[in-house]
């Protein structure tokens, strides 16, 4: 199975401060088609995970544009450009080029 | 709107079966490119894929877990079901159903609590 390590674990953050995910695969996430099916996710405390960002830097309909993603193969990144207080929660990277499909072990967004 | 809802038993003995069902509206299990997965999270930890059915009826399961799951959906195309044989503590979780449009997942239920217990 593919491995997706998520760092840091943790992180502290204040209001409007700019904070960036890291997401590295064990093995490339290019799909024979063309496309990278890499996307992340966030879930809030005591809520079902939300579609952020789909193939790498797509941003899902409806989500705020401080929100972006980038990388390629097996090293990905979402930034977030100005933390605010609805953003606290855990993120997760997930891949769908592989089966099956996995998900990293999360990023936890706390106010500092 | 796409919606997802999932229902279960709530608790269940070690060794039965785990029965689960996720009812959808907002779009058709029989269009081209539509998935629906199922989805665990162990109170605490990241997440776990284990099954999914397509608008054709294709099933594809987690590998560590095959032998236990049981994928299924209903000939109206608005509810898909889990079977999990032999449960254990191991599978308390909260479990979600998700659409995928393609592979991407794009909404998802709010989830179902199962605790496995004696």
């Amino acid at each position: 199975d593919v491995v997706l390590t998520q760092t840091p674990p943790t992180l502290s953050a204040t209001i409007g401060q700019s904070v960036s995910i890291s997401c590295r695969s064990s093995q490339s996430l290019l799909d024979s088609d063309g496309d990278t099916y890499l996307n992340w996710l966030l879930q809030r405390p005591g809520q079902s995970p939300q579609l952020l960002i789909y193939s790498v830097s797509n941003l899902e309909s409806g989500v705020p544009n401080r929100f972006s993603g980038s990388g390629s193969e097996t090293d990905f990144t979402l930034k977030i450009s100005g933390v605010e207080a609805e953003d606290l929660g855990v993120y997760y990277c997930m891949q769908a080029t592989h089966a099956p499909w996995t998900f990293g072990g999360g990023t936890k967004l706390e106010l500092k | 709107q796409v919606t997802l809802k999932e229902s279960g038993p709530g608790m269940l003995q070690p060794s039965k079966t785990l029965s689960l069902t996720c009812s959808f509206s907002g779009f058709s299990l029989s269009t081209s490119g539509m998935v629906v997965s199922w989805i665990r999270q162990p109170s605490g930890k990241s997440l776990e894929w284990l099954a999914a059915i397509d608008w054709d009826g294709d099933k594809y399961y987690n590998p560590s877990l095959k032998s236990r799951l049981t994928v299924s959906k209903d000939t109206s195309n608005t509810q898909v079901f889990l079977k999990i044989t032999s449960v254990d503590i191991a599978d308390t979780a909260t479990y979600y159903c998700a659409r995928s449009s393609g592979l991407t997942v794009d909404y998802w239920g709010q989830g179902v609590m199962v605790t496995v217990s004696s």
